[in-house]
């Protein structure tokens, strides 16, 4: 059974660093053609993805947030981390991560939410 | 960057009823494009993907088609349970969802 879950600050300021991490279970990042993918949901809002990062170390980023974004894994704590530096209170949302297979996010977390605020 | 426009934003129909949801891309997307269900207070679950095919568990009432541009997603015979917001998601370069279509039960 694949479950994965998303663990974050909960509130900061702008200007800060935001630090979110998505534990997983069921599957392993080192399979050939894993991923993880995270994306956000401002409240009542739509959704956007954010950064991808796969199997093989291969990282992408959403063309508009590239500057301010980072993931990263760790594999044999079955993690995956996503850094979003200089927030502002546009980035309150909340945050999900999602197990993707050939390229498609097939199962998501439940979602953390994330309030910057001063 | 590819934008996705769904139709309607908002949509109300009966039990039992056949309803069709639209998502339109800004340029060929290749049919990499599939569709998600979000129940109030839920993450997004997928449904369909590349275009037409069923994800694992999903009832066989939802059925997706479409190429080029222009993607359509069916409910063959509407359920109280379909109550949700259904997005889609283009991944022929790089990813972006509709803004989203909302299913109420008249």
């Amino acid at each position: 059974q694949v479950t994965l879950k998303e663990s974050g600050p909960g509130i900061l300021q702008p200007s800060q660093t935001l630090s979110l991490t998505c534990t997983f279970s069921g599957f392993s990042l080192s399979t050939y053609g894993m991923g993880v993918g995270w994306i956000r949901q401002p409240s009542g809002k739509g959704l956007e993805w954010l950064a991808n990062i796969w199997w093989d170390d291969d990282k992408y980023y959403n063309p508009s947030l590239k500057n301010r974004l980072t993931i990263s894994k760790d594999t044999s704590n079955n993690q995956a981390f996503l850094k979003i530096t200089n927030v502002d209170t546009a980035d309150t949302a909340t945050y999900y991560c999602a197990r993707m297979t050939e390229g498609i996010g097939e199962n998501w977390g439940q979602g953390v939410m994330v309030t910057v605020s001063s | 960057d590819i934008q996705m426009t769904q139709s309607p934003s908002f949509l109300s129909a009966s039990v039992g009823e056949r309803v069709t949801l639209s998502c339109k891309a800004s340029q060929n997307i290749n049919k990499y494009l599939d569709w998600y269900q979000q129940k109030l207070g839920e993450a997004p679950k997928l449904l369909i993907y590349n275009t037409n095919n069923l994800h694992t568990g999903i009832p066989s009432r939802f059925s997706g088609s479409g190429s080029g541009t222009d993607y359509t997603l069916t409910i063959s015979s509407l359920q109280p349970e379909d109550v949700a917001t259904y997005f889609c998601l283009q991944r022929n370069s790089w990813l972006t969802f509709g803004s989203g279509t909302k299913l109420e039960i008249k």
